[in-house]
C-alpha cells in the first residue's frame, strides 16, 4: 500500500533560519507529489506540486522541493523562513494512476520572531 | 485557485441525530469530490471518493451506511452522518478536483462535527 511519512512533526525556528522539511513515499512506480500547507484557521492550499520534468520545483511563497527519486524524498525547503510561515505542511503523494491523494501526517512549524 | 465552500463549519449534534455537510465548488465543475478524515494531531485519512451521478467509493474501514455520501451535482457533494456517537466527532474535510488539473485538489474549510 503507498503511505507517506514526514519525519518531523513539530518544527520551530527563528526567522531567517534555513527550513528542510522531509518527505518520503512508498511506491516503485510514477508518482505525481504535492506540499500543501494549512495556516491558523485557514483552508489547506497546494505550496508546490511535482508531476514530471525538472526535479526541482519551485512553488509560491520562496518554498521549493526537490524529488529524488531513488531516495523516495520530496522535501520542502525555504532558504530564510518568515513569522508568517507558521503553519502545518503536509505532504501528499498520488501515485500509480490512482484517483486519491494520500497525506503524511503533516509538520507543525512555528517560526519566532 | 478554485474555491470550494463547506457549510457548517461547526455543528454540535446528540448522539443518535443524523448530521449533513455540504461541500460546494464554487466556480468550477467538480466531477470528483474527496471526504476526508482529520483526528487531532493526525493526518487526513481518505474516508470516500465521491463521483457526480454515481455511488460514491469508500476506503476500506469506512462505514457507508454510516456515512452517506450524495453528490448529485458537478458542484455539490453531501456527507450525512448517520445515527451519529461521539466517536464520529472529528474534524471532515471535503476536496474537488478540477478537470483540467489531475491530482490537484483544491479544499474546503473542513467541518468541525462534536457529538454529544
Amino acid at each position: 500500500a503507498q503511505s507517506v511519512s514526514q519525519h518531523n512533526h513539530h518544527v520551530i525556528l527563528s526567522e531567517a533560519a534555513s527550513l528542510e522539511l522531509g518527505c518520503n513515499y512508498s511506491y516503485g512506480g510514477t508518482v505525481n507529489l504535492f506540499w500543501y500547507v494549512q495556516y491558523p484557521g485557514q483552508h489547506l492550499q497546494l505550496l508546490l506540486k511535482y508531476f514530471s520534468g525538472d526535479p526541482l520545483v519551485k512553488g509560491i511563497k520562496g518554498f521549493e522541493a526537490e524529488f529524488i527519486k531513488s531516495k523516495f524524498s520530496f522535501n520542502l525547503r525555504k532558504p530564510s523562513v518568515q513569522w508568517s510561515d507558521t503553519a502545518e505542511y503536509f505532504c501528499a503523494v498520488n501515485a500509480g494512476g490512482y484517483n486519491k491523494l494520500i497525506f503524511g501526517a503533516g509538520t507543525r512549524l512555528a517560526v519566532h520572531p | 485557485g478554485a474555491v470550494v465552500s463547506q457549510h457548517p463549519s461547526r455543528v454540535i449534534c446528540k448522539s443518535g441525530t443524523s448530521v449533513k455537510i455540504e461541500c460546494r465548488s464554487l466556480d468550477f465543475q467538480a466531477t470528483t469530490m474527496f471526504w476526508y478524515r482529520q483526528f487531532p494531531k493526525q493526518s487526513l485519512m481518505l474516508m470516500a471518493t465521491s463521483n457526480e451521478g454515481s455511488k460514491a467509493t469508500y476506503e476500506q474501514g469506512v462505514e457507508k451506511d454510516k456515512f452517506l455520501i450524495n453528490h448529485a451535482s458537478l458542484t455539490l457533494s453531501t456527507l450525512t452522518v448517520t445515527s451519529a456517537h461521539p466517536e464520529d466527532s472529528s474534524f471532515y474535510i471535503c476536496s474537488a478536483r478540477t478537470q483540467r488539473e489531475v491530482g490537484e485538489l483544491f479544499f474546503g474549510e473542513g467541518s468541525r462535527l462534536t457529538v454529544l
